[in-house]
């Protein structure tokens, strides 16, 4: 597709399910970002991928957060026994890594996840 | 560690005026910074960035920013504010020496009255 594409774009779980948020990069980045949003809050960054493996994960909150990147395009983000605290609007964006850290990023629309 | 401060929760600015939108920067290397603006219920949208060079960039939207060194500092600027620039504006640096994360600042809503 043109741009970023998240799904589902809203998400309603109950406390302690488990949820995976799904991203597709623009076709050929091979960076791609996580990042979560909290209401009135800037992007926290979570993870970055460059191709298939995590580069820099320093941002995952604990370990009920995981993401895969298995074959270097679509990404999916898992949050194992969600609580209440997770929900936030979820953010991916992908960059061309042939500009390097001069690279804007492409946002996608985000997935907006509320745990009751 | 890389950090970004928006000074200012809200800006609010009459159309047809000029409008500033303050940034603050922390980095360890030489920065690269961007600018974001996000419109209710959508994603992120790219603005600008100062990579090197000159320091006043020029983007979208009739928007411009300019860099400061010795004030770490990346200003956006727009000479004449419109009605539909109101967004929740967001900062954003990345250090040369990491070629990852970009670190966003907390935005900043602007406000502009007909």
């Amino acid at each position: 597709g043109a741009g970023v594409s998240q799904t589902p774009s809203n998400k309603v779980t109950e406390k302690g399910k488990y949820v995976e948020l799904r991203c597709d990069p623009i076709s050929g980045h091979t960076a791609l970002y996580w990042y979560r949003q909290s209401l009135g809050q800037g992007p926290e960054f979570l993870i970055y991928f460059q191709g298939t493996g995590a580069a820099d994960d320093s941002g995952l909150p604990n370990d009920r957060f995981f993401a895969v990147r298995p074959e270097g395009s679509v990404s999916t983000l898992k949050i194992q026994r969600t609580e209440r605290g997770d929900s936030a609007v979820y953010l991916c964006a992908s960059s061309s890594s042939g500009r390097g850290p001069t690279g804007e990023l492409f946002f996608g629309e985000g997935s907006r996840l509320t745990v009751l | 560690a890389q950090s970004v401060a928006q000074p200012e929760d809200q800006v609010n600015v009459a159309e047809g005026n000029p409008l500033t939108v303050k940034c603050t920067y922390s980095v360890s290397g030489n920065p690269y910074l961007f600018w974001y603006v996000q419109y209710p219920n959508r994603g992120l949208q790219f603005l600008l960035k100062y990579i090197t060079g000159d320091n006043l960039v020029k983007g979208s939207y009739g928007f411009e920013a300019e860099f400061n060194k010795s004030q770490t500092s990346f200003h956006l600027k727009k000479p004449s504010a419109l009605v539909s620039d109101s967004a929740l504006y967001f900062c954003a640096v990345r250090s040369s020496s990491n070629t990852g994360k970009l670190i966003f600042g907390q935005g900043t809503t602007l406000q502009v009255k007909p």
